[in-house]
């Protein structure tokens, strides 16, 4: 099975801060990875796929970066509405998700 | 515009089977576009794949969960469905149906794009 770990597990962050959330898989995984962002009683909304494509309709202060085992995911300019968990996600080999970023306000 | 929606008992009891069903709108169980996917949360923790079914019944399952999930389409329903047997407290989550969509060429990009609201299934006596 591939592990993902991701860190950190929280966060506290200022409207307009740079935020970054790490995410390592226990192998190559190419760049199959994807980035979702789920709000409280929501389902989950995919960001990024393919480690650096963003989705369309998502805004481009989200971006994702990496490859093999190492993956990064930034929000340039955190605004309120950007509040959630977000979970990173490999499909090199079945799927696993990583254990969650939780954002919150400063 | 593809819809999801989970239906299923919200409590089952434990050692019981646990049975769920997607149905889709907007889209077809056929369409080989898509992987039909179910995905839990157990309250206040992170997203755990179940497994998968294609438009083909090939499937695929968590290795945790193998011996105990079941995948199945009804394309004549156009819906699919998720068995879980011998359930325990541990199984308590909200569960989620999702597409899981095959984009591009070779290589292709996989990414869950549609999801479902959710279901709250508790396993209790």
């Amino acid at each position: 099975d591939i592990q993902m770990t991701q860190s950190p597990s929280s966060l506290s962050a200022s409207v307009g801060d740079r935020v970054t959330i790490t995410c390592q898989a226990s192998q190559d995984i190419n760049n199959y990875l994807n980035w979702y962002q789920q709000k409280p009683g929501k389902a989950p909304k995919v960001l990024i796929y393919d480690a650096s494509n963003l989705e369309t309709g998502v805004p481009s202060r989200f971006s994702g970066s990496g490859s093999g085992t190492d993956f990064t995911f930034t929000i340039s300019s955190l605004q309120a509405e950007d509040i959630a968990t977000y979970y990173c996600q490999q499909y090199n080999d079945l799927i696993t998700f990583g254990g969650g970023t939780k954002v919150e306000m400063k | 515009q593809m819809q999801l929606q989970e239906s299923g008992p919200g409590l089952v009891k434990p050692s019981q089977t646990l049975s769920l069903t997607c149905t889709v709108s907007g889209g077809s169980v056929t369409s080989g576009s898509y992987y039909w996917t179910w995905i839990r949360q157990p309250a206040g923790k992170g997203l755990e794949w179940i497994g998968r079914i294609y438009t083909t019944g090939s499937t695929n399952y968590s290795p945790s969960l193998k011996s105990r999930a079941t995948i199945s389409l009804d394309t004549s329903k156009n819906e699919f469905s998720l068995s879980l047997r011998s359930v325990t407290a541990a199984d308590t989550a909200v569960y989620y149906c999702a597409t899981e969509a095959i984009v591009g060429a070779h290589p292709y990009f996989y990414y869950m794009d549609v999801w479902g609201k959710g279901t709250t299934v508790i396993v209790s006596s």
